[in-house]
């Protein structure tokens, strides 16, 4: 149980364009989804926190005009990057809560998805 | 704020020698979550093991043991008798009662044949 989805794995695009990427609880109800970007050797670093039907709260120098993200359900949350740019290419990870008692033991822990790796050309 | 600490970047070892990767971490809640995350090349974060603040048993699993020390704020974690196998990044992590979770710089982990 407890699985999350990404889509796609892998996306090129040129510079200039948007690029859509899902994230879905497959089995369970998330309260919060969470978007991570990781750099190349680099750690993981929460760009923003989203809850269903509310605006999301981006980390500090995040900028959420470029990083769109939109939690249309409870198991669907999206980040579009608009107008991407080669300093955009990562691999980005999203991951979500589950409502409490859903997975036995593993309250308030974050499930996280495969990943999305992102090249701007 | 949390803040996660891992202080070695790399780390090589040849296959069946025991390896320790060293977690330091800095929290001002009380109540606490504790993660270890195994990243291979293919990216996808691996969960390996969540300890909660009130629970310091150490735990073993296989060839996997984690130390939790409160008393130094460190939560270490080792592998015995490392295979090629077990090479990958390996992430400490810390989430606070808010499920704000803030990773460690990880750690890369070669182990040789």
């Amino acid at each position: 149980g407890a699985v999350v989805s990404q889509h796609p794995s892998r996306v090129i695009c040129k510079s200039g364009t948007s690029v859509k990427i899902e994230c879905r609880s497959l089995d369970f109800q998330a309260t919060t989804m969470f978007w991570y970007r990781q750099f190349p050797k680099k750690s993981l670093m929460l760009m923003a926190t989203s809850n269903e039907g509310s605006k999301a709260t981006y980390e500090q120098g995040v900028e959420k005009d470029k990083f769109l993200i939109n939690h249309a359900s409870l198991t669907l949350s999206t980040l579009t990057v608009t107008s991407a740019h080669p300093e955009d290419s990562s691999f980005y990870i999203c991951s979500a809560t589950p409502y409490p008692s859903v997975t036995s033991g593993r309250d308030n822990e974050q499930f996280f998805g495969p990943g999305t790796r992102l090249t701007v050309l | 704020a949390q803040k996660v600490t891992q202080a070695q970047t790399e780390i090589s070892v040849v296959e069946k020698e025991d390896v320790t990767l060293d977690c330091v971490y800095e929290t001002r809640d009380t109540t606490y979550y504790l993660f270890w995350y195994k990243q291979p090349p293919s990216g996808e974060l691996v969960f390996l093991i969540r300890r909660n603040s009130f629970d310091e048993q150490n735990e073993i699993s296989g060839r996997y043991s984690w130390n939790f020390q409160k008393s130094t704020s460190s939560f270490n974690f080792t592998i015995t008798a490392s295979q090629v196998v077990d090479s990958a990044v390996y992430f400490c992590a810390l989430s606070e009662t808010n499920n704000d979770m803030r990773f460690g710089a990880g750690t890369r982990l070669t182990v040789k044949p």
